[in-house]
């Protein structure tokens, strides 16, 4: 099975300051097609999952644009520019390259 | 807009039987496959298995293989998910999860809480 392994797993903030979330994969995430299945979720406390980010870098309808991923391979990262007081939360990375199974990572907890 | 409303949880004792519910809505159900994922309490996100829009295959994370089984009615818009044989570790927010076209977990349900204790 794939691991993800993210960095670091809390993440202390201060608001408007730029925060980075690394998640690194034991396998490369490069498909057959060409595509890299890598996604980014955010779980606001009490909430459900919601995807920020597919296929490494596609910012989903209605996400900020202060969120952004980008890598390649086995080295992934999700940036938030300036953090704001909503994005507090658990970060997730998620493959869906080589599944079954899916895989997550362990999460990382943002907090201001 | 898509809606996903999971029901049927609540405590069960070891080694019984629940089965869960997620209704849909807002999008046509009978085009896209769908996951449960699962959270136990204050840990994160696990798989736990996946079928295909027509319901024509189906995957199962290790942990469950033999003792749970997904399926859905597409007349019904409904994605059930039986769970036997059930264990504390089993113990868990499930959530349900639409496939898109070429990527996953695009749209989440509220949850539902399942708690296996004696």
């Amino acid at each position: 099975d794939v691991v993800l392994t993210q960095s670091p797993l809390s993440l202390p903030v201060t608001l408007g300051q730029p925060a980075s979330i690394s998640c690194r994969s034991s396998h490369s995430l490069v498909y057959s097609d060409g595509d890299t299945y890598l996604s980014w979720f955010q779980q606001r406390p009490g909430e459900s999952p919601r995807r920020l980010i597919n296929k490494v870098s596609n910012r989903e309808s209605g996400v900020p644009d202060r969120f952004s991923g980008s890598g390649s391979g086995t080295d992934f990262t999700l940036k938030i520019s300036r953090v704001e007081a909503e994005d507090v939360g658990v970060y997730y990375c998620m493959q869906g390259t080589h599944w079954p199974p899916y895989t997550f990572g362990q999460g990382t907890k943002l907090e201001i | 807009q898509v809606q996903l409303v999971e029901s049927g949880g609540g405590v069960v004792q070891p080694g019984r039987s629940l089965r869960l519910s997620c209704a849909a809505s807002g999008f046509t159900f009978s085009s896209y496959g769908m996951h449960w994922v699962r959270q136990a309490p204050g840990k994160g996100l696990e798989w736990v298995a996946l079928i295909l829009n027509d319901g024509s295959n189906k995957w199962y994370a290790d942990s469950v293989k033999g003792r749970f089984t997904i399926s859905r009615d597409n007349s019904k818009n409904t994605l059930y998910l039986q769970m036997n044989s059930l264990r504390a570790e089993d113990t868990a927010v499930y959530y349900c999860a639409k496939r898109d076209l070429t990527t996953e977990f695009d749209y989440w349900g509220q949850g539902t809480l399942v708690t296996v204790s004696s």
